[in-house]
Order: structure tokens, then sequence, then C-alpha cells
């Protein structure tokens, strides 16, 4: 059972250009939403996060856009750089313990 | 500091082997937990510790054991490995809701 789902798997973006990846889940208890940046070989780093009583959270070039109807939310990578190459999980929490139910990843890829 | 810290780095084993993964953290956070990693499926919980003296089951436990020995360390033991469990696990700490992930074992069974 998928209970975030995570698009688009790949996504190739010209630098300078906007990236946009989204997630959407099921169930209604999450209460914390972070995104996570990970390079090959290393672990997954808290990029931004958002909570559901908030409709956007903005830190320098990323963006999250959070529509708690829908059940959706977004990560927006604004002048994308070569540098910011990666895979892009999303991610939701729930519970006292804070454990995390993560998307499947989007791999990034940004041209110079 | 040093965060997370994980051993080993890699590890090959045979079906049947048993190991134990070791993770410490020195950021003295509560709670703790061990993800898997395969391709195309993100990261899933394994087990977690919600504080010293508690251990729980997460979305995939089957085949797995964990200990936590103190605040700091936390080990994900793999009684008799199978080529099922090749992959790459990623321990990880928590104050209330940021979670820091060390930077994995790559453990590959043959």
């Amino acid at each position: 059972q998928q209970q975030v789902k995570q698009s688009p798997q790949s996504l190739i973006v010209q630098k300078g250009g906007i990236s946009i990846i989204n997630c959407a889940y099921e169930n209604t208890a999450f209460d914390y939403f972070p995104w996570y940046q990970q390079f090959p070989g290393k672990g997954p780093a808290l990029l931004i996060a958002i909570r559901p009583d908030v409709s956007e959270k903005k830190e320098g070039r990323f963006t999250i856009s959070f529509n708690k109807s829908a059940k959706q939310f977004s990560l927006h990578i604004m002048d994308s750089q070569p540098g910011d190459s990666a895979t892009y999980f999303c991610a939701a929490s729930q519970g006292s313990a804070r454990q995390l139910t993560f998307g499947s990843g989007t791999q990034l890829t940004v041209l110079p | 500091n040093a965060g997370v810290t994980q051993t080993p780095k890699f590890q090959v084993l045979k079906t049947g082997q048993s190991m134990t993964l070791q993770c410490a953290q020195d950021m003295n956070h509560n709670s703790m937990y061990w993800y898997r990693q395969d391709p195309g499926m993100g990261l899933r919980l394994i087990y977690y510790s919600a504080s010293e003296g508690t251990t729980d089951k997460g979305e995939v436990p089957n085949g797995y054991n964990v200990s936590r020995l103190n605040k700091r360390e936390f080990s994900l033991r793999l009684e008799s490995a199978a080529p099922s469990q090749t992959s790459v696990y990623f321990c990880a700490t928590s104050l209330n809701y940021e979670q820091y992930f060390g930077p994995g074992t790559r453990l590959t069974v043959t």
C-alpha cells in the first residue's frame, strides 16, 4: 500500500528553468510533509518541510505548495542549477514517534 | 560532532549468514529509525525506537531484529540473510519533527 505517491519518476530541466515535483497522500492523519534531497552514495538530507496549516513555504529557491483539500503537495525549484541534480523524495509523517512514509523518488537532472 | 554514523559502509554476505548493522548518534535525540532503500521504492521503515528501551515494527520488519542499546546506539540484526535483503540501509534520528540520516550501509546478499 503506497500511501505517498510521487511523480514524475525522472525529470530533465535546463539550467535556469523551474523544476516541479508532485506528491499525493491518502492518510489524513499525516501532519508533517518534508522533502529530502539525496546525492549518489549519500544519505537523504532534509531540504524543506511544511505543516498542513500553511499553504506555501519558501526557502531560497525552494518552495513547497500544499493543498490540504486535494491531499497534494509539490516542490518547486526556481532557477534550477546543475548542482541541484539529485534524487528528491517527498515524505509524510504522523504519530508521536514521527515515523516517515516516503514517496518513490524523482531523479532530477539539470542540464548546463 | 559526527551526527549519525553507520558501520560498516559496505558488506557482502552469503545467504544464511548473520550480521549486525551499527548506528550511533551524538545529537542527543530520543527517536531512532532503520530504513531500507531499494530502487524505485523510496525508503521503507523497518523498525524504530521512540525512546531508549522501546522498539516498534515499521512497514517491512520481517527478517530483522533491532536493539536500542542506549540513547546513542540502535543496531539492526539480520539473523539469516536472504538475497531479498540486498539493499542500502539507512539509520536516522529525530528530535520533534526533523529526521537526520546517516551515510548508509550497502549490503549485498549472494
